[in-house]
């Protein structure tokens, strides 16, 4: 079965740092893009960053530039998002995505893990 | 501000038809392609549309998508009360280097 487990979310005070972490299985991991997408409470979707499947090609969000890492480590199948200098309004759940290669559209999502900034 | 813009809500019948427009620019929609997600509440998105107009296998063709200039549609025939849900668009913006969503619709199905 496909799937993506986040994990690593927690409670953190302003200024501090978390880790996230994605679990992917069932699927070949190092031939996707892979994206974070996070979703504040009770508001929309909002993506913050995508690696390709080599790590050759990174991106983010502006909100999050400078204060968040994302890497992969094809061999352990998995994704990370390192957060740093975290503010209230990283406050959300955070999505693992899977790219399906066209068009930048993800077709497989974690359950995602929460982050509470406070 | 979302950088697409979406309907914060539409409503219609059982039965019925409803749209969901999703309105950008050239950088995103006009020169990009389009997905839709529907998220229920307490749970993950689900990719119901991409390419603009092509459905993942398994999703049922009551669900449509159309694109025209720098506006997406969404369309749903057949309206069902499980089809209520939050809808999303989303584009690749070449200008911001970045995925974009709209602000997201929620449907009622009355």
């Amino acid at each position: 079965e496909v799937q993506l487990v986040e994990s690593g979310g927690g409670l953190v005070k302003p200024g501090g740092s978390l880790r996230l972490s994605c679990a992917a299985s069932g699927f070949t991991f190092s031939s996707y893009s892979m994206h974070w997408v996070r979703q504040a409470p009770g508001k929309g979707l909002e993506w913050v960053s995508s690696i390709s499947s080599s790590s050759s090609y990174i991106y983010y969000a502006d909100s999050v530039k400078g204060r968040f890492t994302i890497s992969r480590d094809n061999a352990k199948n998995s994704l990370y998002l390192q957060m740093n200098s975290l503010r209230a309004e990283d406050t959300a759940l955070y999505y693992c995505a899977r790219d399906s290669g066209v068009g930048d559209a993800f077709d497989i999502w974690g359950l995602g893990t929460m982050v509470t900034v406070s | 501000q979302s950088v697409l813009t979406q309907p914060p809500s539409v409503s219609a019948a059982p039965g019925q038809k409803v749209t969901i427009s999703c309105s950008g620019s050239s950088s995103n929609i006009g020169n990009n392609y389009v997905s839709w997600y529907q998220q229920f509440p307490g749970t993950a998105p689900k990719l119901l549309i991409y390419d603009n107009n092509k459905r993942p296998s398994g999703n049922p063709d009551r669900f449509s998508g159309s694109k025209s200039g720098t506006s997406a549609t969404l369309g749903i025939t057949g309206l069902q009360t499980g089809d209520e849900a939050d809808y999303y668009c989303g584009a690749w913006d070449s200008s911001l280097s970045a995925v974009v969503f709209g602000g997201g619709t929620k449907l009622t199905v009355l």
